[in-house]
């Protein structure tokens, strides 16, 4: 099946950092989605991104998916954004199945 | 419009029990999958729902089980009940091979 890859597994910043999440897959995808769960444990939807490039505020990501990777930038992070990011896809006749990558576990210092 | 919702949140049961987790969708979705979160093996499919019948089912053994009402809600079943088998069930919904959106989980504890 497919593979999903995740860097890094983990990444401490100071609050107002910069910082760039990667995902890469080994497979053609029809779907990628990138979440963020919180210390409860839900998965909360950031992008659903097969391909190209979306915003949402201090967010933003990309996805090439000739070249089977997608990067999440998250400018001027916060403390609220610590937690665990998830990179998932579907891959060609997964039947909705998202393959899930190991995640990039972020702590932000204020 | 609401999200998705997941009953009970919490659980603690004794291996070789069975359990049952309840799932209701986003309306107006009809496709409803289950997930398994673990430390040692991460977030992992295990089967999903299509008006009523499964379209896809990840790599667990027989003891997993579940099933969708025609109203979209779905359940899955865990029959004797191993240590192993606790972790966080997550349930996610969508319209056909679109985005998923997820509840907020099932804490299993198995003692």
């Amino acid at each position: 099946g497919i593979q999903v890859e995740q860097s890094p597994p983990d990444l401490i910043l100071q609050e107002g950092a910069n910082s760039t999440l990667r995902c890469n897959f080994s497979d053609s995808v029809n779907n990628l989605q990138w979440f963020h769960q919180n210390p409860w444990g839900q998965l909360i939807n950031l992008f659903y991104i097969p391909s190209g490039t979306k915003q949402n505020g201090r967010l933003s990501a990309t996805t090439v998916a000739t070249e089977r990777y997608s990067l999440l930038y998250i400018s001027s992070s916060q403390t609220t954004d610590s937690g665990v990011y998830f990179c998932a896809v579907e891959g060609d006749n997964a039947g909705n199945m998202l393959t899930f990558g190991g995640g990039t576990r972020l702590m932000v210092k204020p | 419009k609401a999200g998705v919702t997941q009953t009970p949140r919490y659980l603690i049961k004794t291996r070789g029990q069975q359990v049952t987790l309840s799932c209701s969708p986003i309306s107006g979705h009809r496709s409803v999958s289950w997930y398994q979160q673990t430390p040692g093996q991460g977030l992992q499919f295990l089967f999903e729902y299509f008006s009523e019948t499964q379209r896809n089912k990840g790599n667990f053994p027989g003891r997993f089980s579940g099933r969708q009402f025609s109203n979209s809600r779905s359940e899955m079943n865990v029959s004797t009940l191993e240590l192993g088998d606790s972790a966080l069930y997550l349930c996610a919904s969508s319209l056909r091979n679109y985005e998923q959106y997820f509840g907020p989980g099932t804490r299993l504890t198995v003692t």
